[in-house]
């Protein structure tokens, strides 16, 4: 099943910050962190991943903790269209493993 | 922006029938993929492709379920006698790297077996 945990939900005001954390304690030392979201009824979409440096992009950064057991995604300025469902994956880097394995993620709900 | 596109968006069937659903993969990917969600539930993953060939499936992906790439550019899962548990939102995806790349995914086609 899902190597990962996350709250059910948050919500976060327009233009603050949303901080999305995700344990994943048993993590090993070749599986990367992955994001992704879905907003209701779409194709999930692809955010960031890592490995353990701290990743930015135009779309988020992702904090990820020195022993790897936890991180968190960081929506710099929330708008409206960023509430989703958002999905924190553990997946092996091994030649073989090919599927995201999804949980039930984390609602975000961004508020006016 | 290139993107992952299928085709139709809603099909509905009654059981029993075939049903081929389609994709066009970003056209550099050499991975793909097809996912399904029944309505309320997690994404789920079905099957993998790559050199014409599966390279991973679940428990899911059982006799009845095919995937071709009949050309250069459609990727198509086919259910050959949907059930009613069949009923969910499938969606394709690709990549251009299998292990730590990015998947990119499709809209999604809602099939609703009646």
């Amino acid at each position: 099943d899902a190597k990962t945990t996350q709250p059910t939900s948050m919500d976060c005001a327009e233009g603050r910050a949303a901080n999305l954390p995700c344990n994943h304690s048993t993590i090993s030392g070749n599986e990367y962190v992955y994001w992704y979201r879905q907003i209701h009824s779409q194709g999930p979409q692809y955010i960031i991943h890592g490995l353990k440096n701290n990743e930015t992009n135009e779309m988020a950064s992702l904090i990820i903790t020195e022993d790897r057991k936890s991180s968190t995604l960081i929506l710099p300025h929330a708008t409206l269209r960023d509430t989703a469902v958002y999905y924190c994956i553990v997946r092996d880097s091994g030649g073989s493993n090919y599927k995201l394995t999804f949980g039930k993620g984390t609602l975000l709900t961004v508020n006016p | 922006e290139p993107e992952v596109t299928q085709t139709p968006s809603h099909q509905v069937t009654q059981m029993g029938q075939e049903v081929i659903l389609r994709c066009v993969p970003i056209s550099n990917h050499l991975y793909f993929y097809w996912y399904r969600q029944i309505l309320g539930q997690k994404v789920e993953f079905l099957v993998s492709f790559y050199n014409n060939e599966i390279s991973e499936k679940s428990e899911i992906f059982d006799d009845q379920f095919s995937v071709e790439r009949p050309d250069g550019s459609n990727f198509t899962l086919k259910i050959r006698s949907t059930k009613l548990e069949d009923s969910a939102m499938y969606f394709c995806a690709s990549s251009l790297i299998a292990s730590y790349g990015e998947q990119y995914f499709g809209p999604g086609t809602r099939l609703t077996v009646t």
